[in-house]
């Protein structure tokens, strides 16, 4: 699987938006882009997934570049409660990557008042 | 629907006991993996079990193992245990979309391992 890095640490204003960039130079055409996060000591949380097109759901807004070389999850609104550890992962799909995410260390996202 | 679900969620043990940890998949998924998380290693993947068969496995000694059962549930064991076995063990289940469509892994709320 591709490598994706990360800045080790980001700090935001609360109700302000958050952007998280990711680098994976090395993505391959049949490797997705995964967003998890990780709030002290409880099991990483999935957030959003893309492989070209920019996505949209409840949580948050993914914004992958044209060459798919690196991206940016955007949390519109943050709140204090979106203070955790943010992973950024690329993963092939269709069962191919039988059960392994690689995570690295992940962005700490610090959320203020 | 249900989460995953891990149990027990806190665990005391001592140097050269065993453990065996306890995994419930969300309904339907069929797959299930483990990690191990630690300050210093961060998330490291263990294995992976679909169909009661291990399909692959992280770069860990053979005293970590898993089995899975024909309802997907799935248990994980670490023989003689060793101080640097504490850690957060966390399993994560997969519905196996097929068809090249990608594969999303929910993960429990983990089991955290104290050796003394």
């Amino acid at each position: 699987d591709a490598k994706t890095t990360q800045p080790p640490s980001m700090d935001c204003a609360e109700g302000r938006a958050a952007n998280l960039p990711c680098n994976h130079s090395t993505i391959s055409g049949n490797e997705y882009v995964y967003w998890y996060r990780q709030i002290h000591s409880q099991g990483p949380q999935y957030i959003i997934h893309g492989l070209k097109n920019n996505e949209t759901n409840e949580m948050a807004s993914l914004i992958i570049t044209e060459d798919r070389k690196s991206s940016t999850l955007i949390l519109p609104h943050a709140t204090l409660r979106d203070t955790a550890v943010y992973y950024c992962i690329v993963c092939k799909a269709g069962g191919t990557s039988y059960g392994k995410l690689t995570f690295g260390q992940g962005t700490i996202l610090t959320v203020h008042p | 629907k249900a989460g995953v679900t891990q149990t027990p969620r806190y665990l005391i043990k001592t140097r050269g006991q065993q453990v065996t940890l306890s995994c419930s998949p969300i309904s339907g998924h069929r797959s299930v993996s483990w990690y191990q998380q630690t300050p210093g290693q961060g998330l490291q993947f263990l294995f992976e079990y679909f169909s009661e068969t291990q399909r692959n496995k992280g770069n860990f000694p053979g005293r970590f193992s898993g089995r899975q059962f024909s309802n997907s549930r799935s248990e994980m064991n670490v023989s003689t245990l060793e101080l640097g076995d504490s850690a957060l063990y966390l399993c994560a289940s997969n519905r196996l979309a097929g068809g090249g469509l990608p594969d999303t892994q929910y993960f429990g709320p983990g089991t955290r391992l104290t050796v003394l």
